[in-house]
């Protein structure tokens, strides 16, 4: 099946700092990229749905100057959690879609663990 | 009210056991609907889409029931190996944003 990668797969860093999580397809093209959390024992929420070449739609609810996204390519989307504070502390998963197919599974990223002192 | 509902959990059963996981949706306009597997720390895995007929996979049932907006999963001869938090997923129009269920956490146990 189709692989996505994230990067890092974990991360500490203190309180205040930006933290950036790449999201890449490896063997196929994605238009479309979506960014979760996920608190524990909780289920994803989807924060954003990125667009390749243009901006993010972000749920209600999510700022989207704390969590900027951008998808310059139709490999790679990043979402960058800026000045993180403790609560932001979360699973942040990936999930792209295959490009122009009527094939309409998601397919997740291994997620990021971030954790912010 | 929730857009997607599970049974709360944990579920510990033993090994062989049947075991059924119920889910609800709000949305009566929902198109695509699947069960999903997490393991601990892990992504979610899709496990099995779900149609309006119902459909099997070896020990795993899905069924639809549009009228209700209930779905279902079963698992027979529950294995070790089946321990995971199962969710329930919907998504709403072709290509539209998935909706997770809260999932439920299931412990097969020797």
């Amino acid at each position: 099946g189709a692989v996505v990668s994230q990067h890092p797969s974990r991360v500490i860093c203190k309180s205040g700092t930006s933290v950036k999580i790449e999201c890449r397809s490896l063997d196929f093209q994605a238009t479309t990229m979506f960014w979760y959390r996920q608190f524990p024992k909780k289920s994803l929420m989807l924060m954003a749905t990125s667009n390749e070449g243009s901006k993010a739609t972000y749920e209600q609810g999510v700022e989207k100057d704390k969590f900027l996204i951008n998808h310059a390519s139709l490999t790679l989307s990043t979402l960058t959690v800026t000045s993180a504070h403790p609560e932001d502390s979360s699973f942040y998963i990936c999930s792209a879609k295959v490009r122009a197919s009527s094939y309409n599974e998601q397919f997740f990223g291994p997620g990021t663990r971030l954790t912010v002192l | 009210r929730k857009e997607v509902e599970q049974d709360p959990g944990p579920f510990n059963v033993p090994e062989g056991a049947t075991v059924a996981f119920n889910c609800t949706y709000s949305n009566s306009a929902s198109q695509s609907f699947f069960w999903y597997r997490q393991d601990c720390r892990k992504e979610p895995k899709l496990l099995m889409s779900v149609y309006s007929s119902g459909n099997e996979d070896g020990r795993f049932t899905a069924q639809l029931n549009r009228a209700s907006q209930y779905i279902s999963l079963l698992i027979r001869d529950s294995k070790l190996s089946d321990s995971a938090t199962y969710l329930c997923v919907v998504r709403v129009n072709q290509g539209g944003k998935l909706i997770f269920g809260q999932g439920t956490e299931l412990s097969v146990k020797p």
